[in-house]
């Protein structure tokens, strides 16, 4: 079965101050991968995915995934955080269909970002 | 344009109510998902429909009952619901939703929820 480990459970960085937020899955085949935010009271916004070719990917807001497969992860970077990114990150995968699957999303725990001046 | 409208954003509602949870999109997705997410916590699969047809559920309580009038529109009724019940409800759309040896990379889509409190 697959999963999804977000290993951080929350993070604190400054204003200005790069980020990465760390995401690894365990999987068969090669997954769909996905990074969603979601702002206090909000529903989840796609930031960026990855489904095949190059490995580094550029979302919005101005984030970056990079898909790792030696080491199962997909890690998402941000050169220069803003208050406004304050809020809940979620990394998902989804499935390389087999006979037997079907294309359900599997979510990590979430990682809480808190942004201080 | 990746909208998914949901209504109402907020609802509270008796243990003894009847009421519903209203979702539209206009992307020509051809599947629908509800998801249920309480506080600090992942969203949790409910129901998935697939053409109007209902794909997935996710042993969901019969007090759950969900509705897919057509292609655009997804509802949640709710009623005889309990305290531990309330939660924020999201509905999702993706082009399709796929079973079987077939390659995919479906991209779900999200609205912005409807919190549910039950009373």
């Amino acid at each position: 079965a697959q999963s999804v480990t977000q290993p951080d459970i929350h993070i604190t960085v400054s204003e200005g101050a790069s980020l990465e937020l760390r995401c690894n899955y365990s999987y068969g085949a090669t997954p769909y991968l996905f990074w969603y935010v979601q702002s206090p009271g909000q529903g989840l916004q796609l930031l960026l995915k990855y489904f095949s070719g190059d490995t580094l990917v550029q979302g919005i807001k101005g984030f970056e995934a990079e898909f790792k497969r030696s080491q199962s992860s997909f890690n998402l970077r941000k050169p220069s955080v803003h208050w406004s990114d304050a809020a809940e990150y979620f990394c998902a995968v989804g499935p390389y269909l087999s006979n037997f699957g079907n294309e359900k999303l599997t979510f990590g725990t979430g990682t809480r970002l808190t942004i201080i001046p | 344009d990746t909208e998914v409208t949901q209504t109402p954003k907020h609802l509270v509602m008796g243990m003894t109510n009847k009421k519903s949870l209203k979702c539209e999109q206009h992307m020509g997705h051809r599947a629908m998902y509800w998801y249920k997410q309480k506080a600090k916590k992942p969203p949790e699969l409910m129901f998935v429909y697939s053409y109007e047809k209902l794909s997935i559920n996710e042993s969901v309580p019969s007090r759950f009952s969900p509705e897919c009038p057509n292609s655009s529109l997804l509802n949640l009724h709710l009623h005889a619901l309990q305290p531990e019940d309330s939660a924020l409800y999201l509905c999702a759309s993706s082009q399709e939703f796929r079973t079987g040896a077939t390659r995919s990379g479906n991209t779900i889509y999200f609205g912005e929820g409807s919190w549910l409190t039950v009373v």
